[in-house]
């Protein structure tokens, strides 16, 4: 049974430091996404890539945030320096990246970091 | 990117009772999923929507979307306990790839 994989499952730090989130997508998936979510905001996209590109990262606020593919088989979100307003639950998602209105490109989560920020 | 509405954003219901949640959208839509996501849990997909008018069934869930292409509804006929949850739905539209999320409807079923 494929799944998606995140860690840490939580993370409590203070202010200012470095934290780095890791995503083990489903081998074979060649989309990841990464998400925020909060109760204010709800699902956020911060990040988006196709075959390890980075191809949308518009929903990620650039001066702390950073998002890469090391390789197929790994993603990671940094955030430096974290700040409180950056507490929420981070999830990870991947897909087959199939394209076409009809085709079901179905994105399948990880269980998500949830990230506290003293 | 598309503007999405989703309403309600919480039901209570006592078991037994049905449930519905809307999803509109501001821009014609090329297709929709929608997504579940249980207390403390993830997302989890439920169904995908392409033709304009499409419905479909999955058990007691029923999937609309509409003829327009610019809104969708997820109807749950009898709810039980298990269908407590954030039901989300997911429009993709003008090309995009990516999908935006709706905030979500918040179920709560009352035993």
């Amino acid at each position: 049974d494929a799944r998606v994989t995140q860690t840490p499952r939580d993370k409590v730090t203070e202010m200012g430091q470095e934290v780095t989130m890791r995503c083990q997508p489903i081998l074979g998936h060649n989309t990841v996404f990464w998400y925020r979510q909060t109760m204010m905001q709800g699902l956020e996209l911060l990040a988006y890539f196709r075959n390890r590109a980075p191809l949308d990262d518009s929903g990620m606020p650039k001066d702390r945030f950073s998002a890469e593919m090391p390789d197929a088989t790994l993603a990671t979100l940094k955030i430096q320096p974290s700040e409180p307003r950056d507490s929420a639950v981070y999830f990870c998602a991947s897909g087959l990246g199939l394209v076409g209105a009809g085709a079901t490109d179905t994105q399948y989560f990880g269980p998500g970091t949830r990230l506290t920020v003293l | 990117g598309q503007q999405v509405m989703q309403i309600p954003q919480y039901q209570h219901v006592q078991e037994g009772e049905d449930f519905t949640t809307y999803c509109n959208s501001s821009t014609t839509l090329s297709n929709i999923q929608w997504y579940k996501q249980r207390p403390g849990g993830h997302p989890v997909f439920l169904i995908q929507l392409v033709k304009s008018g499409e419905v479909k069934k999955q058990k007691r869930l029923t999937f609309q979307f509409g003829e327009a292409k610019k809104n969708s509804s997820l109807h749950i006929t009898a709810t039980q306990t298990t269908d407590v949850g954030t039901y989300f739905c997911a429009p993709r539209g003008g090309g995009s790839y990516i999908p935006t999320f709706g905030r979500g409807t918040s179920l709560i079923v009352h035993p």
